[in-house]
């Protein structure tokens, strides 16, 4: 049961333009939301993660947008650079499980300079 | 060392081989956890420690999976009888907190081919 699930697959974007990769859950006791950045043989970092008690969160040129009523969160990459090129993963968990995370399947986005 | 080590980065395995995949957590982690990540794919969870209490093995997917945790440090995921199906990359992450929504560092995985 695919609990996360995440969009686009893939996505191209102009150096300056705006990313934005979308997730959706289905488990409503889901209280941690973070975005992963993965590189090519390198494990998932930690880019930016927001609770359910606010709507937005930012971190420099990173967003994430939440809507807790339609169960969806989403990233916003502004400015985009070619070095943002990589693969974003949404994941949620829930802290009294432990945290243990459930990722969405990914993103590959690419940037052209 | 200052992130979370794995080793080793690359096993190749004959089918029906075992293997033991190791994993040195940043010092003081409380949690400990280990997912599988097939190629193109999200991390999926195998099993979570909490010190050296095994508190969830949910994600394992046979009984040929097996991990450890003796002294609430050191982590060591085994495989026995390896197949196929089992090629993938092998992630450990550790955090600080038992619980409450703390940062999750992951090592760079090691990539198990069976052949």
């Amino acid at each position: 049961q695919q609990q996360v699930k995440q969009s686009p697959q893939s996505l191209i974007v102009q150096k300056g333009g705006i990313s934005i990769i979308n997730c959706a859950y289905e488990n409503t006791a889901f209280d941690y939301f973070p975005w992963y950045q993965q590189f090519p043989g390198k494990g998932p970092a930690l880019l930016i993660a927001i609770r359910p008690d606010v709507s937005e969160k930012k971190e420099g040129r990173f967003t994430i947008s939440f809507n807790k009523s339609a169960k969806q969160f989403s990233l916003h990459i502004m400015d985009s650079q070619p070095g943002d090129s990589a693969t974003y993963f949404c994941a949620a968990s829930i802290e009294e499980y432990g945290n243990k995370l459930v990722f969405g399947a990914g993103t590959i986005l690419r940037v052209k300079s | 060392g200052a992130g979370v080590s794995q080793s080793p980065r690359y096993k190749v395995a004959k089918r029906g081989q075992d293997v033991a995949l190791r994993c040195d957590p940043i010092s003081g982690h409380v949690s400990l956890f280990w997912y599988q990540q097939a190629l193109g794919q999200g991390p999926e969870f195998l099993t979570y420690f909490q010190n050296e209490a095994q508190l969830d093995k949910s994600g394992l997917p046979s009984d040929r999976f097996f991990a450890e945790r003796p002294e609430g440090s050191v982590s060591t995921l085994k495989i026995q009888r390896t197949q196929q199906e089992d090629s993938a990359v092998y992630l450990c992450a550790s955090s600080l907190a038992g619980q409450g929504n703390t940062e999750a560092f992951f090592g760079q995985g090691t990539r198990l081919t069976v052949v």
